[in-house]
């Protein structure tokens, strides 16, 4: 079965400086890869995504994520974070085939000043 | 707005009762998921219609029940509601059936936040 492991339940770091949220993943095969993002009382907003191709993925505000297929992972990184991406980050699967996105637990991010 | 609405946004209702949360997905989208977000369990995967017709179940209780109308707008429904079925609920929709290669991910709506008292 596939499944998806966020280790990292709460990061802070200060507004500046870089972040990498870890994600990996459980699958016979390479998945769909997702992060989304989460701020309070919202909805869940895509960030990027990967089907194949070109390891590294760029997304929106800044965000990019690196498959690497060797640790079954795919990190998400920002070089430098801003006090607006405090919010929930939530990596996600779906398998070749498969219907429904299986989500991680995601991780808190909180950004000081 | 990503396009995916949700109503309504909050709910509350008494244990036993019945509710009905409704969403209509994004211009285009044949998909519709339905999601349960809560604190001990994460989020999980309920059910997906695709133009119309039930394609998967997830973690979905007996209790439960979804369709998806002709107009592609989906409703869930939640009856005998207990205390443990606070949670937020999110609908989401994709452009094709992710079947294939054709996944281009899911827009979420802002969810209805159900309490149960």
């Amino acid at each position: 079965a596939q499944s998806v492991t966020q280790p990292d339940i709460h990061i802070t770091v200060s507004e500046g400086a870089s972040l990498e949220l870890r994600c990996n993943y459980s699958y016979g095969a390479t998945p769909y890869l997702f992060w989304y993002v989460q701020s309070p009382g919202q909805g869940l907003q895509l960030l990027l995504k990967y089907f194949s191709g070109d390891t590294l993925v760029q997304g929106i505000k800044g965000f990019e994520a690196e498959f690497k297929r060797s640790q079954s992972s795919f990190n998400l990184r920002k070089p430098s974070v801003h006090w607006s991406d405090a919010a929930e980050y939530f990596c996600a699967v779906v398998g070749r085939g498969a219907n429904n996105l299986f989500f991680g637990t995601g991780t808190r991010l909180t950004v000081i000043p | 707005d990503s396009g995916v609405t949700q109503t309504p946004k909050h709910l509350i209702t008494a244990t036993g009762q019945r509710v009905t949360l409704r969403c209509s997905p994004r211009s285009g989208d044949l998909s519709v998921y339905w999601y349960q977000q809560s604190l001990d369990q994460g989020l999980q995967f309920l059910i997906q219609y695709y133009n119309g017709e039930e394609r998967a179940k997830g973690n979905i209780l007996e209790r439960f029940s979804a369709q998806q109308f002709p107009d592609l707008h989906s409703e869930l429904n939640l009856s005998s509601l207990e205390l443990g079925d606070s949670a937020l609920y999110f609908c989401a929709s994709s452009v094709d059936d992710p079947l294939g290669s054709r996944n281009y991910g899911y827009t979420f709506g802002s969810g209805t936040r159900l309490t149960v008292v």
